[in-house]
Order: structure tokens, then sequence, then C-alpha cells
């Protein structure tokens, strides 16, 4: 039963770029949720995906968006990137129908923007 | 959304029980208590949760103050691999959107 997927693992950007991180869920599951974990802080809610939409955003730019594919997987697009956009991407999925406050998270990607 | 406080890091020796302490003050009647973890270089895990009584499962018990206002997370025996920040969250539904905090940081000795 594989787990939840991030790809890449590393990435190095410039400022001005853009980048866009992919995630596939556990098996199952239909529901993605992507944070965004600074150096020595806690994750911090971007959105989260269900049926291809957008179902709920944390308070970031409309410079993140994202998309949700048939498959449930799932990907995450950052324009014009900034130097402190730099950080640890997480990927979590979990079951809409579960809203039991447990989700499975990825290994994250982490984005160096230089 | 009601906040939780805990300290920024504790230390802990090799096979002994830790205790990691967890305040929500403002809790309300609906919230139930998450513990998820993050080791190393990995994505959080779920660790435990429980809403009014104490919980155990095979990786660490919960301890719930009866004023639901404090809780603990109780690993029995530490071990290494048990080093890493522990995220003490309160949810109460909506799309599993969870909101995570600083947690602590758990270092473990040999």
């Amino acid at each position: 039963d594989a787990g939840v997927t991030q790809s890449p693992t590393h990435l190095i950007k410039t400022r001005g770029q853009q980048v866009t991180l992919r995630c596939s869920p556990k098996s199952g599951h239909d529901t993605v949720s992507w944070y965004q974990q600074a150096l020595g802080q806690g994750p911090q809610f971007i959105f989260q995906y269900y049926e291809e939409e957008e179902r709920q955003r944390g308070n970031f730019p409309d410079r993140f968006s994202g998309h949700q594919f048939p498959n449930y997987s799932s990907e995450l697009n950052v324009n014009a990137l900034l130097l402190g956009d730099s950080a640890l991407y997480l990927c979590a999925s979990s079951l809409v129908d579960r809203d039991t406050g447990e989700l499975f998270f990825g290994e994250g990607s982490r984005l160096t923007v230089l | 959304d009601a906040k939780t406080t805990q300290p920024n890091s504790m230390e802990s020796n090799e096979e002994e029980p830790v205790h990691l302490p967890c305040n929500h003050s403002t809790i309300s009647g609906t919230d139930y208590i998450h513990w998820y973890r993050q080791l190393p270089s990995q994505g959080p895990e779920y660790v435990i949760h429980g809403l009014t009584s104490n919980v155990n499962n095979r990786m660490a018990s919960l301890a719930i103050a009866e004023d639901r206002k404090s809780s603990t997370l109780i690993l029995h025996r530490a071990t290494l691999r048990d080093a890493a920040v522990y995220y003490c969250i309160l949810f109460s539904g909506g799309y599993n959107k969870l909101i995570f905090g600083a947690g602590t940081r758990l270092a473990v000795h040999p």
C-alpha cells in the first residue's frame, strides 16, 4: 500500500521563476492538502483539493495555485518566486468522508530560491 | 481556532518515560486533541487523538485533564527514534484542516 509520494524531493530555483510540485495521495484517498513549512516552524496550510476543485485556502497569495487530477493526484504551482518561498512543501492526503483530523503526509519537496 | 501552548524543547534519556505537556485553555467542547510528530527529514505523522478519556495505542498514551484545558502525550520508553518535533493540535472538524504550532522538539540521549 503506497503512502503519499511527492516529487521532486529537492529543487533549486531563482527569484522570479515558476515551480511545480507533484503529489500522489495514499491509495484510496480522494483529498489532497498542501502545507508550507519554513525552517524551524510548523507547517502552514496552503489549500486543499477535492473533486478537482480548491475547497478551502489558507492565507497565501494568488501566486500559489494548484490542481487536482481525476486520479486524485495533485500539483502545487508557485509563480514569481520570492526568496521567502524557500521552504519544505508538504502534501497530505485524506478521505472526504472521514473528517477525523487524521492526515497522511509525504516526505515533502524542499524548495530553495536563490 | 483555539490555540495550544507547548514547551519549545525537552530532553529525555533512552528507555525512560517522556511526558510532553500541552495547554489548551480555550478548548471548546467539540475540539479533539490530536498529536502528530515529525521525524527529521520526514513529513508529520499521526500519533494519537482523544476527546475526553485517556487513550492508548501502540505508539503512545494520551492523558487528558478532567477540565480538558491540558493534556499530556506519554511515551512509555523513549528510544532514539522518538527524537522528533511533537505537535499538539485541536481539531473540531472541517475538511481535515490542521493548524500546526511550533511544537516541542524532543531530544533523546543514549
